[in-house]
């Protein structure tokens, strides 16, 4: 079946500091690929997506590339802010089940000032 | 526009008894799906209903059921409480299933607690 594998956390940062989020995927088919994020209290708000290798997701600093020779839709931002403390899930859709998404376990990451 | 609504926020049960958890979906939205997150897990898929029938279900016991009304809103039951039990329950909403073109928005959720 699909899954998702995330590195695993915590992660803790300076601000300013550069952020990589590893992600990798196993699905049949050609699943869209998503970064949810999921700040403490709150449900998960949806960050980026991409649909198709090559494709770049992008939102709020935050950047991943859709890798099929790689199965890998890794999370990065240049420089991280406190606001950005929160879990980042990683999560697909299509492939053999196109009515869900399958999530991997989440990284925290605590950006320190 | 008001976003995904859950209700309760909180619930403490004991073992064996029944509950009852409720959401209503972002308006215009069809598609309302429920997923398990236990402490330190990602979300795990339940259910998910579209135009009011059952569309998927997840490797969940038939303890677990859910239904759609005709306003969109939705219900989870979950009968015979186990321990086991005890996680924040999501529902989210969307246009369709979940798509690219038809991203999920997520509840804040319910906690629910089984002593």
């Amino acid at each position: 079946g699909d899954s998702v594998t995330q590195m695993e956390g915590p992660v803790t940062l300076s601000e300013e500091a550069f952020l990589t989020i590893n992600c990798t995927y196993t699905a049949t088919g050609y699943p869209s690929l998503f970064w949810y994020v999921q700040y403490p209290g709150e449900g998960l708000q949806l960050l980026l997506k991409a649909t198709k290798a090559d494709d770049k997701g992008s939102n709020k600093g935050f950047e991943a590339t859709y890798r099929k020779e790689t199965t890998s839709f890794h999370l990065e931002k240049g420089s991280v802010q406190v606001s950005d403390s929160a879990v980042y899930f990683c999560a697909l859709s299509g492939g053999g089940s196109n009515y869900k998404l399958t999530f991997g376990k989440g990284t925290l990451l605590t950006v320190n000032p | 526009d008001a976003g995904v609504t859950q209700s309760p926020t909180h619930l403490i049960k004991t073992r064996g008894q029944q509950v009852t958890l409720r959401c209503s979906p972002i308006s215009g939205h069809k598609s309302v799906s429920w997923y398990q997150q236990v402490l330190g897990q990602g979300p795990q898929f339940i259910f998910q209903y579209y135009e009011k029938e059952e569309r998927g279900r997840g490797n969940f016991p038939d303890r677990f059921s859910a239904r759609q009304f005709p306003n969109y809103s939705s219900e989870l039951n979950v009968n015979a409480l186990l321990l086991g039990d005890s996680a924040l329950y999501l529902c989210a909403s969307s246009l369709q299933g979940a798509s690219y073109n038809s991203p999920l928005h997520f509840g804040n959720g319910t906690r629910l607690t089984v002593t």
